[in-house]
């Protein structure tokens, strides 16, 4: 069935230090969502990508859909303690269903 | 402020029992979600439905089935519970759109199965 992969698992920084994580889907996605979810608390929604090799950015972070609409990224800059937490991408081909990565888990050392 | 509401955020059952877990959304909503989030798997997808009465099979819906009688309250039902059922279960709701619209996630139900 349709997968998505999400990497790292796990990632240690430095606050100050830039943070990436990676998501790859084996099918062509019609749409990605990345979501937040801080420690103890439910997924939030942070944005929708839609088109082939769309960039967009909130503040300090930057997403990107892949010219294939198979993968995207989300780059944070100068991560802050604020950014702690799991961040998870979120696609599908169509359809009502979200099929959700893993998940990579943020932790920032002050 | 819009809102999703679990009826409860900690639970704990015994192997066999019936157990419900309720979700309410405030936003009118169509469509109404059942995740459950286990350590290194993320979110997988139990059931949804987009209308009153109707329902669908997610990813991995052995083991539960779904109620939605009325537009604002989906249910997720554990007919007899098993330990490999223990897990945080998450509610979400989106609104109809064109396609997957973004999801507004309850506060969760942790469910131990003793």
């Amino acid at each position: 069935g349709q997968q998505v992969m999400q990497i790292p698992q796990y990632q240690h920084v430095q606050e100050g230090e830039d943070f990436t994580t990676y998501c790859n889907s084996s099918t062509t996605l019609s749409n990605i969502q990345w979501y937040k979810q801080r420690p103890g608390g439910h997924p939030v929604f942070l944005i929708q990508l839609v088109k082939s090799g769309e960039v967009k950015k909130q503040k300090r972070l930057t997403f990107q859909f892949g010219e294939a609409k198979k993968n995207s990224s989300l780059h944070i800059t100068a991560t802050q303690t604020t950014d702690v937490g799991t961040y998870f991408c979120a696609g599908d081909t169509g359809g009502f269903k979200t099929i959700f990565g893993a998940g990579t888990r943020l932790f920032v050392k002050a | 402020d819009v809102k999703v509401t679990q009826s409860s955020r900690y639970l704990v059952k015994r192997t066999g029992e019936k157990v419900f877990l309720e979700c309410v959304q405030d936003m009118d909503h169509e469509n109404m979600f059942w995740y459950r989030q286990d350590p290194g798997l993320g979110l997988r997808l139990i059931y949804f439905s987009y209308d009153v009465k109707m329902k669908e099979k997610g990813d991995i819906p052995e083991g539960y089935s779904v109620s939605r009688e009325k537009k604002e309250r989906f249910s997720l039902i554990l007919e007899s519970a098993s330990t490999n059922q223990t897990s945080m279960y998450l509610c979400a709701s989106s609104s109809m759109g064109t396609g997957n619209e973004k999801l507004f996630f309850g506060s969760g139900t942790q469910l131990s199965v003793l």
